[in-house]
């Protein structure tokens, strides 16, 4: 299994670009989250599905976008880059119950000039 | 609102012990603890499910006081490659959003 991949692993973007962060799982898990770390910060959760076609909204949104149409995949897109976007982005997976681990991919770094 | 976590950070020798605290302001379904070393993702420990339950693995361990609505994580006798930054991680109560707390940066020196 390769459990949770993230693509691209780095990006630069400008300012006002948008793009896609791509996401994929291949443990069946329901649950999928996206977080952002800014250096030397904690994980704040953006967005979070628990299931295709059912996401919702974390603690920090706004200028992000996010559908589940399977149970693999989780893309995250940033409509409008800003240089506040800068961050390593991290998606993780978990299965239904609570005593289960999360499991998270290796992040993409992303630079917004 | 995101658990706190205490101390920020930490700095200890090789062989002494600390303690990492989560409080939350919420009821707690769950606890988790991960570690995350500098530039990885962060790895998972272990998973306290029931109030009073006591956890542990190697010189890692951990409690979960439900009714104080904290969890505290025991490193005992630690080594260089305890070095990292500890998240505690839970699913309030009536929702479905997985938080993590404020982190606690630890370094061990030899």
């Amino acid at each position: 299994n390769a459990g949770v991949t993230q693509t691209p692993k780095f990006q630069v973007l400008k300012t006002g670009q948008s793009m896609t962060l791509q996401c994929a799982q291949d443990m069946n898990h329901e649950y999928m989250s996206w977080y952002r770390q800014d250096p030397g910060m904690g994980l704040r959760l953006i967005h979070y599905s628990v299931g295709a076609g059912i996401t919702d909204q974390g603690e920090v949104p706004n200028g992000y976008n996010v559908s589940r149409s399977t149970t693999e995949d989780f893309p995250l897109r940033l409509l409008s880059a800003a240089p506040s976007q800068t961050s390593v982005y991290f998606c993780a997976s978990r299965g239904p119950l609570s005593g289960q681990a999360k499991f998270f991919g290796p992040g993409t770094r992303l630079t917004v000039l | 609102q995101q658990p706190v976590q205490s101390p920020q950070a930490v700095i200890l020798r090789e062989g002494e012990d600390a303690v990492i605290n989560c409080s939350s302001s919420k009821a707690l379904y769950s606890v988790h603890w991960y570690r995350q070393k500098h530039g990885e993702a962060p790895v998972f420990l272990m998973i306290l499910l029931k109030g009073g339950e006591q956890k542990g693995h190697d010189k890692i361990s951990a409690s979960f006081n439900e009714k104080k609505q904290q969890s505290s994580l025991y490193l005992t006798a630690s080594q260089l490659s305890y070095s990292g930054t500890y998240f505690c991680g839970t699913i309030y109560r009536g929702t479905y959003k997985y938080i993590f707390g404020t982190g606690t940066r630890l370094k061990v020196l030899a």
